[in-house]
């Protein structure tokens, strides 16, 4: 069974500042997902990756296979870039997701 | 762009109650899921579905579950006899191939009230 954590569960920051959410999983995955859930409810997925890095406009995701770890940045974060940001971990042999807690980031203007 | 529908968007119901959520996926898609987030905690899987087939389930989805996939386009969720801890978000999504390939695209969710 995986177990994925998050971090930090809450995170606060300034229009303009840089973040960075932390993922970790417990056992060996074949793909790793970022996605985002509005206050609304909806999730929106926003990257999908196996090894190295993808860029979409101001969102980084990053992950290194060998330490089980996975990072999202935002760069030049905005008062709509506030959500909740999910990790969720496919592994082999399955096609479940399976889902870390989130982490409910607030861009203050 | 493509999106996945689900109605409704909000469903209310009485204990014991059969209720059905439904969901349009992405038309060229093949792989379908159900999920649920209960308030304030994480979304969890309760079932794959694949060539018309259960393809994986989770513990949550007993007996009180079943999908059906009635047409080519719909893809449905039935509860048979709800229970006040089936209050939740449900989730349906769909992928092209499966998680481990390529991303899910989530519907905006049903919110289940069981009273």
């Amino acid at each position: 069974k995986n177990e994925v954590e998050q971090s930090p569960q809450n995170l606060t920051a300034q229009e303009g500042e840089f973040i960075t959410i932390n993922c970790s999983y417990s056992v060996g995955i074949s793909a790793l997902h970022w996605l985002q859930q509005h206050p609304g409810g909806g999730i929106v997925s926003l990257f999908m990756l196996s090894s190295g890095k993808k860029k979409h406009g101001r969102l980084i995701a990053t992950i290194n296979i060998q330490e089980k770890h996975s990072s999202l940045h935002i760069t030049a974060s905005h008062p709509r870039d506030s959500a909740v940001y999910i990790c969720a971990v496919s592994q082999g042999g399955s096609e479940k997701l399976v889902f870390g807690k989130g982490t409910k980031l607030t861009v203050n203007p | 762009e493509p999106e996945v529908t689900q109605t409704p968007s909000h469903q209310v119901t009485q204990m014991g109650q059969e209720v059905i959520l439904r969901c349009v996926p992405i038309s060229n898609h093949l792989y379908f899921y159900w999920y649920r987030q209960i308030l304030g905690q994480k979304v969890e899987f309760l079932v794959s579905f694949y060539n018309n087939e259960i393809s994986e389930k989770s513990e949550i989805f007993d007996d009180q579950f079943s999908v059906e996939r009635p047409d080519g386009s719909n893809f449905t969720l039935k509860i048979r006899s709800t229970k006040l801890e089936d209050s939740a978000m449900y989730f349906c999504a769909s992928s092209g191939l499966g998680a481990a390939n390529t991303e899910a695209f989530f519907g905006q969710g049903t919110r289940l009230t069981v009273v």
